[in-house]
Parts: structure tokens; sequence; C-alpha cells
């Protein structure tokens, strides 16, 4: 079964950093490129980027990629998003999926709260 | 970026109906189209891809077609459980951009 779970959310102060991780299971991750896709309280879905197998190709939405940053490490399942200088507006659901076709498993999502 | 606007914001429609959803690309994205349905407090689950293919396990009352750049959604017969928003997605072009979605309520 996949699964693939968020962690590292929780309230934060504005102009901090934080990283979320997501941990995969029951699939080869390391066969698959993974995203992350956020969706702020009561609104639609907003696409992140997405990273490839090896990590050598990332695609970030543009007005992001100053501030965030998409690793992953292969031999531990795990895709990572890093967050810095952290405002009001980044406060959402943070979803990491698996880019299948495009994305055909969500985790769970964890909330991000930015707030002094 | 491609836009993609999807209409109507929101619907409501009884058991056993038919609803359409739609989405127009601001260009070609070449059938590179995806269907989510979100139902309140979940993730996003994935129905279609490549604007007409049913991903597995998804009821065959759902259905994806293309018009050009013009994407449709169609729900057949209606379930209780079909309540829910439902967002399409290009994944043609990066950034790969959501509609803004469809709320559908059932009567």
């Amino acid at each position: 079964e996949v699964k693939l779970v968020e962690s590292g959310g929780g309230l934060v102060q504005p102009g901090r950093s934080l990283k979320l991780s997501c941990a995969a299971s029951g699939f080869s991750f390391n066969d698959y490129w993974m995203g992350w896709v956020r969706q702020a309280p009561g609104k639609g879905l907003e696409w992140i980027g997405e990273i490839n197998q090896d990590s050598s190709t990332i695609n970030y939405t543009p007005s992001l990629k100053d501030k965030f940053t998409i690793s992953r490490d292969n031999a531990q399942n795990t895709l990572y998003l890093q967050m810095s200088k952290l405002g009001s507006e980044d406060t959402a659901i943070y979803y990491c999926a698996r880019a299948g076709i495009p994305f055909d498993y969500w985790g769970q999502g964890v909330m991000v709260t930015v707030s002094s | 970026d491609i836009q993609m606007t999807q209409s109507p914001a929101s619907l409501s429609a009884s058991l056993g109906e038919t609803v359409t959803i739609e989405c127009l690309a601001s260009e070609d994205i070449y059938s590179n189209l995806a269907w989510y349905q979100q139902k309140p407090g979940k993730s996003p689950q994935l129905l279609i891809y490549d604007a007409s293919s049913l991903q597995d396990g998804v009821p065959s009352r759902f259905s994806g077609s293309e018009s050009g750049t013009q994407y449709s959604l169609e729900i057949n017969s209606l379930q209780s459980e079909d309540a829910a928003t439902y967002f399409c997605q290009q994944h043609h072009d990066y950034p790969f951009t959501f509609g803004s979605g469809t709320k559908l309520e059932i009567k």
C-alpha cells in the first residue's frame, strides 16, 4: 500500500524557517518524481514544485522559488520541503504527493501556521 | 504560466442527475489535464488523467473529455458520496497550475 506521511508542521513566527518531511512507503521511492502542493484555509490548491528521481531536476512555481527548497533522500525514502522567510500568506496545509500521472497518491497533509 | 479557468465555482444537483464541470486552459495543453476530488478534511484524490483516462478504482460514472482547450468532467448518476470539491490541473508545462475548484452539493 502506497503511504505518504508528512510531518514537521506547526506554529512558526513570521520570518522564520521550517522544514517539512514526507516519509514514503509501499512503492519504490527512487523510481518516482515527487512533489509538494499547498492549500490555504478555505482556498484552492497551489502547486509548489516537483523533484525528479535523482534530484537533478527540480521545478518550482516562480513565486516560491526563492523561499522554498525541495530535496529528497532516496536512502531514507523521504521527501523534504525547506521553507524560509515565512509570512502569513504561507499559512496552509502542505501535501506531499507522488508525481505519477501526475499526482496519483497524496499524503494526509500537515498544517503550517505562520503567526506571532 | 498557463491559467486554468474553472467553472462553475459551485453547483447543486440531485441524486441520479448528471453534472458537468469545465476547465478552460489559456493555451494548448495537449490533453495533459487531470481531475481531482477533494472531500472536506481530506486530501485530494486523482480521478482522471490525460483528460479522459480513468484512474484505477474510480467509478465509471466519472468521465473526462476535451474540445480544443476546453476540458470537461462529467459525473453521471450522482451519488451522495460525490459531494466534494473538484479541481482540474494541467500537467503540460511548469508550473503545473490548478483550477480554482468547483464545490458540488448534492440536494
